[in-house]
């Protein structure tokens, strides 16, 4: 079946690092695909999302590009800030049944 | 906008015992689906109503969990009896053009 898979974290930076977050997903046909981000105690935000090949989906100062060839999704931020400490979640959507997929989430702590 | 309403936030019951959770999407999603997230993991997808039908409930343990929607609108999410395995966050998240769902805060439920 559909499947994601993501860096396992904590990932730990300091502020005004560069962060990359790892997202592969194994799907047939074509899925849409979404970076959630859960901040503690909160649901899931929908913080971006690309819907074909090549699509480039940002927010916020993070981006993800939709790569069909390498089944990819990864996410980045230029300068990460100590408020983006949160979860977060990269998941598709199936095509034929339209619910969501999530990877295991990958854990951010930003220090000052 | 109001987004997606839960209640309640937190629930401590004892196994055996019965719970019921209660969900408001955002007005005029016709989509309604109930996640469980266990700790460490991502969400899981339970059931997914279409307006007040099930569409997709193969995930659901329907010896011990129900849900239902009522009038397209509301739903609700019970578990009886609970054990311990049950203990997670039971999230309700809406949706207008699926797969893009929004997310309530979720209901954190502890079996004792």
């Amino acid at each position: 079946g559909d499947s994601v898979t993501q860096m396992e974290g904590p990932v730990t930076l300091s502020e005004e690092a560069f962060l990359t977050i790892n997202c592969t997903y194994t799907a047939t046909g074509y899925p849409s695909l979404f970076w959630y981000v859960q901040y503690p105690g909160e649901g899931l935000q929908l913080l971006l999302k690309a819907t074909k090949a090549d699509d480039k989906g940002s927010n916020k100062g993070f981006e993800a590009t939709y790569r069909k060839e390498t089944t990819s999704f990864h996410l980045e931020k230029g300068s990460v800030q100590v408020s983006d400490s949160a979860v977060y979640f990269c998941a598709l959507g199936e095509p034929d049944t339209d619910k969501l997929i999530f990877g295991t989430g990958t854990r951010l702590q930003v220090f000052p | 906008e109001a987004g997606v309403a839960q209640s309640p936030r937190y629930k401590i019951i004892e196994k055996r015992q019965s719970v019921a959770f209660w969900c408001n999407p955002i007005s005029g999603h016709a989509t309604l689906y109930w996640y469980q997230q266990i700790l460490g993991q991502g969400p899981k997808l339970l059931i997914q109503f279409q307006n007040n039908g099930v569409v997709d409930d193969s995930q659901l343990p329907k010896d011990r969990f129900s849900a239902e929607r009522l009038k397209g609108v509301d739903s609700t999410l019970k578990i009886q009896p609970a054990k311990l395995e049950d203990s997670a966050v039971y999230l309700c998240a809406s949706s207008l053009r699926r797969p893009e769902a929004f997310f309530g805060q979720g209901t954190r439920l502890t079996v004792v």
